[in-house]
């Protein structure tokens, strides 16, 4: 199983600031398996990018994916107030699935 | 508009049976692979499984197999997540949701609201 580790656990920043997000997979696989998600208090997670850089529809272009092998991140280009929540990745390709421990991004 | 809608919260007693639904629209619902994610309080996300509704090809995480039973009735468009005797532990919230095609390797685009399932005595 591929275990995933994200950096940091939690990340304080300001609207307006660029948010990076870092996953870490045990082991390498194909970039065109990985994913990320939002998960906002109370709501079901929101997938924000798959294939490691392909946004989802409706997704902003302020999130972008990137990263191969074993190393993989997520930017948000400027932070928006609704962007504050917490990010988790998967990767889908090795089987199982798994889900990295998530990100938090709150307000400074 | 794709919709997945669960059934209500549920609270059982830990040794009861339990069946949640998921019910599918708004798409054509053999075509796409359903899978159940568990976050139990406060915790992350944790991949328990996938059904084809097409031919009921199902996978789950060694994590859960076992555990819990997936199932489907494409008849109603719903998938199921099972347990024939509860536990404490199995206190969570599931996450319904639906991959982005018709693929058993690909992330999971719509999601339900999620079953809040809590086991007490």
């Amino acid at each position: 199983e591929i275990v995933l580790t994200q950096s940091p656990g939690t990340l304080s920043l300001s609207p307006g600031e660029r948010a990076t997000l870092s996953c870490r997979a045990s082991q390498s696989f194909s970039s065109s398996y990985l994913a990320w998600y939002q998960q906002k208090p109370g709501q079901a997670p929101r997938l924000l990018i798959y294939g490691a850089s392909s946004r989802a529809t409706g997704i902003p272009d302020r999130f972008s994916g990137s990263g191969s092998g074993s190393d993989f991140s997520l930017t948000i280009s400027r932070l928006e107030p609704e962007d504050f929540a917490v990010y988790y990745c998967q990767q889908y390709g090795n089987s199982p699935p798994t889900f990295g421990p998530g990100t938090k991004v709150d307000i400074k | 508009e794709v919709q997945l809608v669960q059934s209500g919260a549920e609270v059982k007693k830990p040794g009861e049976s339990l069946k949640i639904s998921c019910k599918g629209s708004g798409y054509s619902f053999t075509n796409f692979w359903i899978g159940w994610v568990r976050q139990m309080p406060g915790k992350g996300l944790e991949w328990m499984g996938i059904i084809y509704p097409g031919d009921s090809d199902t996978r789950y995480s060694p994590s859960f197999q076992g555990q819990v039973t997936i199932s489907v009735d494409k008849s109603i468009s719903t998938a199921y997540l099972q347990w024939s005797s509860l536990k404490a532990s199995d206190t969570a919230m599931y996450y319904c949701a639906r991959h982005l095609g018709g693929s058993s390797k690909l992330p999971f685009d719509y999601w339900g609201q999620g079953t809040l399932v809590t086991v007490s005595s």
